[in-house]
């Protein structure tokens, strides 16, 4: 399978906790994107790496939040002193590197934080 | 801010019915569209994409959307729906001139297609 892989699938934690989610793009993809999805809503926006740089941060994303992509492959998320409103699916999509070009996502991390 | 609104959250369909998901985005400039689904216990996939050219884009699985400008509207429609279409349907919208290429998407639509 060559797709976007990620993981864990699930994690459930207690608050204050902290947790790491790993993403696995497609090998040729430059674009790296996170995306957080809440019940009944759409994907938003997290953050975008191209390559190893960061590019664009969303305001979503709190000083809790740290994500890298060290060698410009796979990346980690890792969310610090979790809190219960960060439960929701943390969606990992690569895409390559032009524009209108299709974004490719994995399976997701579903968080629960208790 | 950039907004992509999904009007109908929960669509119950009979097999063979006809479908139309409305969508409609804000921004004003050159945009891209897209049409993501999500299969029970499946991850996103593409159905269709918009990025210039025809307006009428046709996707897989005989989906179809239509771009229209001046309504600001990228509406999804298939003709004649099958119980293998029920799932969550996603509009996205990522503009022209971004660099990042970040999508935008709406509240989703949940189709139930019964048997």
């Amino acid at each position: 399978d060559t797709g976007v892989s990620q993981d864990p699938r699930h994690k459930i934690t207690k608050r204050g906790q902290n947790v790491t989610f790993r993403c696995d793009p497609i090998s040729e993809h430059n674009r790296l994107y996170w995306y957080r999805q809440t019940l009944g809503q759409g994907p938003e926006f997290l953050t975008y790496f191209q390559n190893e740089a960061q590019l664009e941060k969303s305001r979503l994303l709190s000083d809790r939040f740290s994500a890298e992509r060290p060698k410009g492959s796979f990346s980690t998320l890792e969310i610090q002193r979790t809190e219960q409103g960060d439960s929701a699916m943390y969606l990992c999509a690569s895409s390559e590197n032009r524009a209108g070009v299709t974004q490719y996502f994995g399976p997701g991390t579903r968080l629960l934080v208790l | 801010a950039q907004s992509v609104s999904q009007h109908n959250h929960h669509v119950i369909l009979s097999e063979a019915a006809s479908l139309e998901l409305g969508c409609n985005y804000s921004y004003g400039g050159t945009v891209n569209l897209f049409w993501y689904v999500q299969y029970p216990g499946q991850h996103l996939q593409l159905l269709l994409k918009y990025f210039s050219g025809d307006p009428l884009v046709k996707g897989i699985k005989g989906f179809e959307a239509e771009f229209i400008k001046s309504k600001f509207s990228f509406n999804l429609r298939k003709p004649s729906v099958q119980w293998s279409d029920t799932a969550e349907y996603f509009c996205a919208v990522t503009r022209g001139s971004s660099n990042t290429g970040k999508l935008i998407f709406g509240q989703g639509t949940t189709l139930q297609v019964k048997p």
